[in-house]
């Protein structure tokens, strides 16, 4: 089983329709991020949360919401799904403590298409 | 603001042909620097990664990079690719200390796709 799932896989949506990506891990990390790929863009940063109680914005937050129901799971949520926000999303943690090696670990991804 | 530069956005090479892709970042201070892959159709996954030390970092798969603080660089590089490293490369940096932000930023990758 994989350490970081994404559920769902892939999903078709409709404007305006809200869509919860959900995310959850095994790995006992504290750290979790979303992130939303796309062609020549890159990776870029949504949303990050460093334990239950922290959540920060990334540097693309607009649009959408976060929650951390547990350390294990970090759900991502667009309320009203435009279709700039087709992408594929991908949830990752990390075991940083300042000393640690702050290596992500990344979940398989979400494909969302909006139209 | 930190930021990341991969300026090959794509490369074309034929087995055994040397690679390097090049990665240059924007920040003064302390930095933790990685080179993540992405195979079609998957995640990313862990290359290499730079923390302290020795500046020649050798990771899996034959790929090592070299970090060179002067230049604010972190290029990969293999000297014989093959048809298996066809994929999607991506440069990423935290910066580490007072003020930094540390989260990991991620260039905007490059396509390597290798000819048999």
């Amino acid at each position: 089983d994989a350490d970081v799932t994404q559920t769902p896989r892939n999903r078709i949506t409709k404007t305006g329709k809200r869509i919860m990506l959900e995310c959850s891990q095994t790995k006992g990390h504290d750290r979790m991020y979303w992130y939303r790929q796309d062609p020549g863009l890159g990776l870029r940063l949504i949303y990050y949360s460093f334990d239950v109680k922290d959540i920060n914005k990334g540097e693309i937050s607009d649009g959408y919401s976060v929650s951390r129901q547990a350390q294990a799971k970090f759900s991502l949520s667009l309320e009203s799904a435009i279709p700039n926000q087709t992408a594929l999303y991908f949830c990752a943690t990390s075991d940083w403590t300042g000393a640690g090696t702050g290596e992500l670990f990344f979940g398989e991804g979400s494909r969302l298409t909006v139209l | 603001a930190q930021s990341v530069s991969q300026h090959n956005h794509h490369v074309i090479l034929s087995e055994a042909a040397s690679l390097e892709l090049g990665c240059n970042y924007s920040y003064g201070g302390t930095v933790n620097l990685f080179w993540y892959v992405q195979y079609p159709g998957q995640h990313l996954q862990l290359l290499l990664k730079y923390f302290s030390g020795d500046p020649l970092v050798k990771g899996i798969k034959g790929f090592e990079a070299e970090f060179i603080k002067s230049k604010f660089s972190f290029n990969l590089r293999k000297p014989s690719v093959q048809w298996s490293d066809t994929a999607e490369y991506f440069c990423a940096v935290r910066a580490r200390g007072g003020g930094a932000t540390n989260k990991l930023i991620f260039g905007t990758g490059t396509l390597l796709a290798v000819q048999p």
